[in-house]
């Protein structure tokens, strides 16, 4: 089974300013996924970015970036110019195939991201 | 359209009523997914539909019965239901994978209350 483990409950960033999410995780696998979710307040969850750990290059996605350490197991989330918008819950997720085309999420639990104007 | 809707918003029920929560897309994904989310706590994940066939169910009660009538619609039957059990429940879909893993794409959940 594998396990998430989100250190920081909550942080908080001035607007414009740079933040690292951080997340480390255990499993025994050797080809798997991660992926980063953003839970804003009152609104559904949507998928900020996703790393394939196959892959040395980490992923980006215009002010996001990951910070993939395979062997030591983190997957570290980097939001540069923060926004107001940026505010929300965010959940660092393992993902593992269950079978039938489907994947599982395992979830971290969470970290409370606010940006300050 | 990258939407998945649920209805109702909000459900108030008790605990001898019977009620069902509803996940609809039109995305054309045949995977589908239903999770419980209690306050501040991650998402834990229930049921997982593929093809229309369940092909996970993580040891849930029996009170919660899941259906998935066809390829866009899944529902979740409640009966029974305990204070303990309200939640925002949660439904996702996403296009079935086998060579690696599709966004999974979620609703924007039912927020339920047992009295």
């Amino acid at each position: 089974a594998q396990t998430v483990t989100q250190s920081q409950p909550e942080m908080s960033v001035q607007e414009a300013e740079t933040v690292t999410l951080s997340c480390t995780y255990d499993t025994s696998e050797n080809n798997y996924y991660l992926f980063w979710y953003k839970q804003p307040p009152s609104r559904q969850m949507i998928l900020v970015i996703r790393q394939e750990a196959y892959k040395q290059q980490n992923a980006t996605e215009n002010r996001f970036s990951v910070n993939f350490q395979k062997a030591a197991k983190s997957f570290s989330l980097k939001i540069s110019d923060s926004q107001l918008g940026d505010t929300a819950m965010y959940f660092c997720a393992f993902v593992s195939y269950s079978g039938a085309g489907s994947y599982q999420l395992t979830f971290g639990k969470g970290t409370k991201l606010s940006v300050i104007p | 359209d990258t939407e998945v809707t649920q209805t109702p918003k909000h459900l108030v029920m008790g605990m001898t009523n019977k009620k069902s929560l509803k996940c609809e897309q039109h995305m054309g994904h045949r995977a589908m997914y239903w999770y419980k989310q209690k306050a501040k706590k991650p998402p834990e994940l229930m049921f997982v539909y593929s093809y229309e066939k369940l092909s996970i169910n993580e040891s849930v009660p029996s009170r919660f019965s899941p259906e998935c009538p066809n390829s866009s619609l899944l529902n979740l039957h409640l009966h029974a239901l305990q204070p303990e059990d309200s939640a925002l429940y949660l439904c996702a879909s996403s296009h079935p994978g086998t060579r690696s893993p599709d966004t999974q794409y979620f609703g924007p959940g039912t927020r339920l209350t047992v009295l």
